[in-house]
C-alpha cells in the first residue's frame, strides 16, 4: 500500500511569509505526527494527532506553529511570520494507533531566505 | 541530560563484513520500546527494528539484530553482511510510557559508509 506522502518535497519562502506543509498518512492510521529535522540532527518532535484532536502540542516551539487534521486523515503543518530559524526538514509520520511503530513520509524541506 | 546517545558520529565498514552501530539511553521508566531508522540521502525514514523494555530475547529483522543490554542502557544495532546500500544516516530513538508512548526522541545519528 502507498506510504506517507508529504507535499510538498521542497518550499522555498522568504522570512516574514505564511506557508503550509501537507501530510497525508497511511490509510487507516489514526495517529499522524509531526518532527522537525535540523541539519545535522535526528528529528525533534512538534505535535502528534490522535484522530482529529492534538494530543500533544508539546513540541510546538511558539505561537507561529500550529497545525490542524480536520477529518482525522491528511493533516497540514501551518508556520506564520516564517523566520530563518525555521529552516529545515519538516517529517510527518503515522502509525496505526498509539504505541504503535511510526512510519515517516520523505519529508519537506523548508528554506526561508 | 541526553536521552538517546549515539557517539559514532561516521563509520566505515567493509562490503560483506558486519558492522555495530551504538546507542545508549537514559530512561527511569520502566516500560520504554527502541527503534533504529535508516536514512538515506533521499531524507525518508525508514523503520528497521523495535525492541521493547520487557522483551526477553533481542530483536532480529532479516540482516538487523539489536544487542539489547537492559543494565547498560544499551541498545546497538548490528548489521550483517554489509551491502552498498546499507550506505545511510542511522538513528536510535526512544518512546517512553510516561510520554504516553507516542513522541519518539531521536540520536544525532550514525553516518555508516559501506566501502566496495
Amino acid at each position: 500500500g502507498a506510504g506517507v506522502s508529504q507535499t510538498p518535497s521542497n518550499k522555498v519562502t522568504e522570512k516574514g511569509k505564511y506557508v503550509e506543509l501537507r501530510c497525508d498518512p497511511i490509510s487507516g492510521h489514526t495517529a499522524l505526527y509531526w518532527y522537525r529535522q535540523s541539519l545535522g540532527q535526528g528529528p525533534e518532535f512538534l505535535i502528534y494527532f490522535q484522530g482529529t484532536g492534538a494530543a500533544d502540542d508539546s513540541g510546538l516551539p511558539n505561537d507561529r506553529f500550529f497545525a490542524v487534521r480536520p477529518e482525522g486523515s491528511v493533516s497540514t503543518l501551518k508556520i506564520q511570520r516564517t523566520e530563518r530559524g525555521d529552516s529545515a526538514v519538516y517529517l510527518c509520520a503515522s502509525s496505526r494507533g498509539t504505541g504503535q511503530t511510526q512510519y515517516f513520509g520523505p519529508g519537506t524541506r523548508l528554506l526561508v531566505l | 541530560a541526553q536521552k538517546i546517545t549515539q557517539t559514532q558520529p561516521g563509520m566505515f565498514v567493509q562490503e560483506k563484513e558486519a558492522v555495530t552501530l551504538d546507542c545508549t539511553y537514559d530512561t527511569s521508566d520502566p516500560s520504554y520500546g527502541l527503534f533504529w531508522y535508516k536514512q538515506p540521502s533521499s531524507g525518508e525514514m525508514i523503520f528497521l527494528i523495535y525492541q521493547g523494555s520487557y522483551d526477553q530475547q533481542n530483536a532480529t529483522e532479516g540482516r538487523y539484530s539489536l544487542n539489547f543490554q537492559k543494565a547498560r542502557k544499551s541498545a546497538n544495532l548490528v548489521i550483517s553482511a554489509s551491502q552498498l546500500g546499507d550506505s545511510a544516516m542511522y538513528f536510535c530513538a526512544m518512546r517512553e510510557a510516561s510520554s504516553g508512548n507516542t513522541p519518539l526522541v531521536f540520536g544525532k545519528g550514525t553516518r555508516l559508509s559501506v566501502i566496495a
